[in-house]
């Protein structure tokens, strides 16, 4: 199974919107709304941000939106903040009954 | 609060078999509404799921590792665990497991990881 594409990286100054895309096909991204996205801090564990497309985990916050349109889901970071910099990373289920990663993105807040 | 540990040898020989276990606390492993995983990061690169595993002892492999994967549950200690054999030096990676909703699929919560390096 092919990793899913993201960019390697997006940056946006303080109080921004970015969007990070995330490209599947029509067996994973393109077929299910089971599309996760998880943020990672240097030296830390991965973190739930988004699940089902667009449902944010209670704490979140409601700054982290998500969305899909045909084989491409994708996280829109709005009012960004310095702490939000770091790596964010899609997920997907697969018709082959497995999950599969994008490569990545690191966020930069300028 | 469900947490998830991680515990193993942080070395492995090339051509030896890597052993993980994850500790399960705050929660039952035994949940049909969940699915048990592992996921592995090599030092700078991205996440790559390994492989997932549910209580009733179904599991699902990544397909470029399942001939060297192997995850089981021991639903009486709340752990499961992963034997990945033959291992290389690309196989050097910190490992993460985590909690799979079995409706949402997504990973929460995640364990704090740990480092395994492949090397003589």
């Amino acid at each position: 199974q092919s990793a899913l594409t993201q960019p390697a990286s997006v940056s946006g100054s303080p109080g921004q919107s970015i969007t990070i895309s995330c490209t599947g096909t029509s067996s994973d991204v393109g077929d299910y709304n089971f599309v996760s996205w998880y943020q990672q801090h240097p030296g830390k564990a991965p973190k739930l941000m988004i699940y089902e497309v667009s449902n944010r985990p209670s704490g979140v916050s409601n700054r982290f939106s998500g969305s899909k349109s045909g084989n491409t889901a994708s996280l829109t970071i709005s009012g960004l903040q310095a702490e939000d910099e770091a790596d964010y990373y899609c997920s997907s289920y697969t018709s082959s009954s497995t999950w599969v990663f994008g490569g990545g993105t690191k966020v930069t807040v300028l | 609060q469900l947490q998830l540990q991680e515990s193993g040898p942080g070395l492995v020989k090339p051509s030896e078999t890597l052993s993980l276990t994850c500790t399960v606390s705050g929660g039952s492993i035994s949940s049909s509404s969940y699915y048990w995983g592992w996921i592995r990061q090599p030092p700078g690169k991205g996440l790559e799921w390994i492989g997932s595993i549910h209580y009733s002892g179904s599991t699902y492999y990544n397909p470029s590792l399942k001939s060297r994967v192997t995850i089981s549950v021991d639903t009486s200690k709340n752990q499961f665990s992963l034997r990945l054999s033959s291992v290389t030096a690309a196989d050097t990676a910190v490992y993460y497991c985590a909690r799979q909703g079995a409706g949402t699929t997504s990973c929460d919560p995640w364990g704090q990881g740990t480092l395994v390096t492949v090397s003589s």
